[in-house]
């Protein structure tokens, strides 16, 4: 299995412009999260999604951030407009959930947002 | 609220001693405790977890953690520190609860481990 892929890699954008964030989660994985890294404020839970159901957006920072998961072999996080302080890496993880599974997350490559 | 904290942002150790990264947790529940490990511009990578059992956990690249319940405490350790361990280690918890079909983990603040040659 490839993993977990996110797309892009890295993102450039200046301020106000719209951003999306894209990721494959590994094939029959049940659970998808959206996290976001920084330096201030470490590794914060987006978002996550159950049968790509969002279960919890409560650590969406604004109203400007958007999720969807229209199947369940593809997320994308939205952010529009775009700051500089929205500027971070962007995780994307994925998890299988059976009756009994120990819920261990598979994480991407990240995406490096740079907001000017 | 379940919550990590990981005391040392880092940690410097020299190649062939042995590592401790440390971890204590707050949980009002049987936790799940889990440590992840992130190379420079690479996503976070599972390294062990603990869910009940053995008190001591064998995890991969030699890594070990002992859960300690009474000082809730999940500590990771190995014998001899290589200096391709230098890295960020994450330490991370969710709260096992029946009947649902979601959770989170709550990760610490991450500890960079240095190991100098």
């Amino acid at each position: 299995d490839a993993g977990v892929i996110q797309s892009p890699r890295h993102e450039v954008t200046e301020m106000g412009q719209e951003v999306t964030l894209r990721c494959k989660p590994i094939s029959g994985h049940n659970s998808l999260f959206w996290y976001r890294q920084t330096m201030m404020r470490g590794l914060e839970l987006l978002i996550y999604f159950n049968n790509n159901v969002p279960i919890d957006d409560s650590g969406m920072p604004e109203d400007r951030f958007s999720a969807k998961m229209p199947n369940a072999s593809f997320s994308t996080l939205k952010i529009q407009p775009s700051e500089p302080r929205d500027s971070a890496v962007y995780f994307c993880a994925s998890s299988p959930l059976a009756a009994g599974s120990t819920d261990t997350q598979y994480f991407g490559p990240g995406t490096r947002l740079t907001v000017l | 609220a379940q919550s990590v904290a990981q005391p040392e942002d880092q940690v410097n150790v020299a190649e062939g001693n042995p590592l401790t990264v440390k971890c204590t947790y707050s949980v009002s529940g049987n936790p799940y405790l889990f440590w992840y490990v992130q190379y420079p511009n690479r996503g976070l990578q599972f390294l062990l977890k603990y869910i009940t059992g053995d008190n001591l956990v064998k995890g991969s690249y030699g890594f070990e953690a002992e859960f300690n319940k009474s000082q809730t405490s999940f500590h990771l350790k190995k014998p001899s520190a290589l200096v391709s361990d230098s890295a960020l280690y994450f330490c991370a918890v969710r709260v096992t609860y029946s009947g649902a079909g979601s959770y989170q983990l709550t990760f610490g603040k991450g500890t960079k481990l240095s190991v100098i040659p």
